[in-house]
């Protein structure tokens, strides 16, 4: 039931940058409802990337950013590296149903060519 | 450092109960704003949240799967547990349980647990 949708694959030779977007709705990302990225590498656990829409956590380069306009998101990774390839979520919040519901994008995969 | 660890079982039947216990460190579920929630991903598909508790033992859960999960605390054992009826194949996944730091809409899975697969046979 993902209601955030995503580009299946994206990819980039090393050192080029790539964007992954994200479109929601009026119910979640267009109400302004933040948007968090999670990067999930191969075989183990999602690990948060962005939070409120353009934060990066402590730890996390700079070549990560992220962006918000209207109903869609945006996280961009300039400079790509082969530890880059990996799996990336959104999600945010959406209120189109009765209670709490955390609502996470398809996920796109990063290659590295 | 804030770490978590879930476990429980690895194979359970359709029509049995799962439970699954997420143990911390590095934070209290009695701080303000402080919040666990459980999130699935069943192989080779994406994210899905379950169920969440914060520091006031308030609960939410997903409208889709309401009716089949209860989400507990106990503060003193640094646990957190998920149960889950009457399982189904569709069900098999892996289980994590993730810490916020802030319990509202806005909010963000700050550290995650390392997942516990969980299968499920017909």
């Amino acid at each position: 039931q993902s209601v955030l949708t995503q580009p299946p694959s994206v990819s980039g030779a090393p050192g080029q940058g790539v964007t992954i977007s994200c479109t929601g709705s009026s119910s979640n990302v267009g109400a302004g409802y933040d948007v968090n990225w999670y990067q999930q590498l191969p075989g183990t656990a999602p690990k948060l990337l962005i939070y409120g829409n353009t934060n990066r956590p402590s730890g996390v380069p700079d070549r990560f950013s992220g962006s918000r306009s209207g109903t869609s998101a945006t996280l961009a990774i300039t400079g790509l590296q082969a530890e880059d390839e990996a799996d990336y979520y959104c999600q945010s919040y959406d209120s189109s149903l009765s209670g709490h519901n955390y609502v996470f994008g398809v996920g796109t995969r990063v290659t590295v060519l | 450092q804030v770490t978590l660890t879930e476990s429980g079982p690895a194979l359970v039947k359709a029509t049995q109960t799962l439970t699954l216990t997420c143990t911390f460190s590095g934070f209290s579920l009695t701080t303000s704003g402080m919040c666990v929630s459980w999130i699935r991903q069943p192989p080779g598909k994406a994210l899905e949240w379950l169920a969440l508790i914060d520091w006031e033992d308030d609960k939410y859960y997903t409208p889709f799967l309401q009716t089949r999960l209860t989400i507990s605390k106990d503060t003193s054992k640094k646990q957190v547990v998920l149960t889950m009826t009457n399982l189904d194949p569709a069900d098999t996944a892996t289980y994590y349980c993730a810490q916020s730091p802030n319990t509202n809409y806005d909010l963000a899975f700050t550290s995650w647990g390392q997942g516990t697969l969980v299968s499920v046979s017909s």
